[in-house]
C-alpha cells in the first residue's frame, strides 16, 4: 500500500497568519491519465470531514480561497493563506491514484 | 440539497455480521464512485473500500484490513449504496462514513461496536 506521510502532525498558528502542511507519498501519484489523485479533507471538532481540495489544486465549492492546494509526484502542500478561527481542526491527505485508497495520518490545527 | 445519510451501524460480538447502508440524494448518484471510511475512536481516517458506477464496471476495491470480510454493493434504483460487514474483529469498531467522489460532502456516519 502507497504510505502517506504528513508534516507536522500538529500545528499552532496565530489568528491571520499562514499555515502549511505538507504530504509526501512513498510512490509517484501520477496516474495513466495522467493526472494526479490527491485529495485534502478537514474534519472540523466534532465533526464529520468533508473534502477541500481534489486532484493537488482543485478547490471545492464553497471553500475558501484561502486554502490552497499545490505539488507533483510525491510532494505535496495544504497552504492556509491566513488562518481563521474556523479552520481549526484535523487535515487529512489522501491518494486516490493507486489502489487502495490511502490516507496520511492528518494534521491537528489549532489557534494560538 | 446534496446528501449522504448511513444507518445500520450497531453493538455486534465478534465474528458477527451487519450491513450499512447510505441514502444519497441531490446529485447523480448513477454516475458517481461511492466509498466507504472508517475512524476509530480517537483515530484518523481508514480508507474501507469504493464501488465504481455501473457505466464504469461497478468494480469494488477494498483496503487492506477489510479484503475478504467486507463486501461493497450498490442499487441505483434506490440510490443505496451498502456495506456488508463478515467476520468482525474488535478493531473494527468505528464510525463509518459513506462519501462520493463526486462531491465534498461526507455523511454523518454511523457507529459500529464490536465487543463481546
Amino acid at each position: 500500500d502507497v504510505v502517506m506521510t504528513q508534516s507536522p502532525l500538529s500545528l499552532t498558528v496565530t489568528l491571520g497568519q499562514p499555515a502549511s502542511i505538507s504530504c509526501r507519498s512513498s510512490q509517484s501519484l501520477v496516474f495513466s491519465d495522467g493526472n494526479t489523485y490527491l485529495n485534502w479533507f478537514q474534519q472540523r471538532p466534532g465533526q464529520s470531514p468533508r473534502r477541500l481540495i481534489y486532484k493537488v489544486s482543485d478547490r471545492d465549492s464553497g471553500v475558501p480561497d484561502r486554502f490552497s492546494g499545490s505539488g507533483s509526484g510525491t510532494d505535496f502542500t495544504l497552504k492556509i493563506s491566513r488562518v481563521e478561527a474556523e479552520d481549526v481542526g484535523v487535515y487529512y491527505c489522501m491518494q486516490g491514484t493507486h489502489r487502495p485508497r490511502t490516507f496520511g495520518q492528518g494534521t491537528k490545527l489549532e489557534i494560538k | 440539497e446534496v446528501q449522504l445519510v448511513e444507518s445500520g451501524g450497531g453493538l455486534v460480538k465478534p465474528g458477527g455480521s451487519l450491513r450499512l447502508s447510505c441514502v444519497a440524494s441531490g446529485f447523480s448518484f448513477t454516475y458517481a464512485w461511492m466509498n466507504w471510511v472508517r475512524q476509530a475512536p480517537g483515530k484518523g481516517l481508514e480508507w474501507v473500500g469504493r464501488i465504481k458506477s455501473y457505466t464504469d464496471g461497478g468494480t469494488t476495491d477494498y483496503g487492506t484490513p477489510v479484503k475478504g470480510r467486507f463486501t461493497i454493493s450498490r442499487d441505483d434504483s434506490r440510490n443505496t449504496v451498502y456495506l456488508q460487514m463478515n467476520s468482525l474483529q474488535i478493531d473494527d469498531t468505528a464510525v463509518y462514513f459513506c462519501s462520493s467522489d463526486d462531491i465534498p460532502t461526507w455523511g454523518q456516519g454511523t457507529v459500529v461496536t464490536v465487543s463481546s
